[in-house]
């Protein structure tokens, strides 16, 4: 089956430590992009990635960071410098930059 | 500042109705506008979407309509079913000259009750 993973669906992290949120997809899209949704609010853009060993800050990358070293993997670290963390994360591809994208489950984040 | 809007957190509509969502956007140089809908924590799944060299498209119950002098799109569901009871996001996206684009804009959503 062709699609988007995100693993895992819940994960609980301390404050002050860094964690990684894997996303894969076996769609062979070029573009990939990560987004946090907080309650109220829409879809706002962490990071892109037009195609592999290249990524572009979004709106809020500020305490993110993202690498994109094989085309099937973007993962996303929130850092200790990301101030509020506690989110649901979303990861998309889509054939090109701008075309439709397709989503993954979410990460639903919780930093105590 | 928001360059999407969804001014209807909700909406509430009666099983067989028509349902009509509305979009609003700022930014004249997009081209390219969609809609998304959300059940409670999964994946947004696209619906359909719209060039702006179009007014209009049809994809079985769903119509999108777009209204570039006003810079405004809607979705029509009809009729509208209680599968359809989801957060639907509209989203744009911008071209730039270069030929290139960056990730969608998306608007804040409007949650589709859809009643028996």
């Amino acid at each position: 089956d062709g699609g988007i993973t995100q693993s895992p669906k819940y994960l609980f992290r301390k404050e002050g430590q860094n964690v990684t949120l894997s996303c894969e997809q076996n769609l062979n899209h070029d573009a990939m992009y990560w987004y946090r949704q907080d309650p109220g609010q829409g879809l706002r853009l962490i990071y892109y990635s037009q195609i592999v060993n290249d990524f572009q800050k979004g709106d809020i990358a500020e305490g993110y960071s993202v690498s994109r070293e094989k085309k099937e993997s973007f993962p996303l670290t929130v850092t200790s410098a990301q101030k509020n963390p506690t989110a649901f994360y979303l990861c998309a591809s889509s054939i090109a930059l701008g075309d439709e994208q397709y989503f993954g489950p979410g990460t639903r984040l919780t930093v105590t | 500042d928001q360059q999407v809007k969804q001014n209807s957190p909700s909406l509430s509509v009666q099983e067989g109705r028509i349902s009509i969502l509305n979009c609003d956007y700022t930014n004249s140089m997009f081209d390219y506008f969609l809609w998304y809908k959300k059940y409670p924590a999964e994946g947004p799944t696209f619906l359909i979407s719209i060039s702006s060299i179009k007014d209009k498209n049809e994809d079985g119950r769903f119509t999108v309509f777009l209204n570039k002098s006003a810079k405004h799109l809607s979705l029509h569901i009809v009729p509208s079913q209680p599968g359809d009871s989801a957060v639907y996001f509209c989203a744009a996206s911008l071209v730039y000259s270069g030929g290139g684009a960056d990730g969608l804009t998306f608007g804040k959503g409007t949650h589709l009750i859809i009643q028996p």
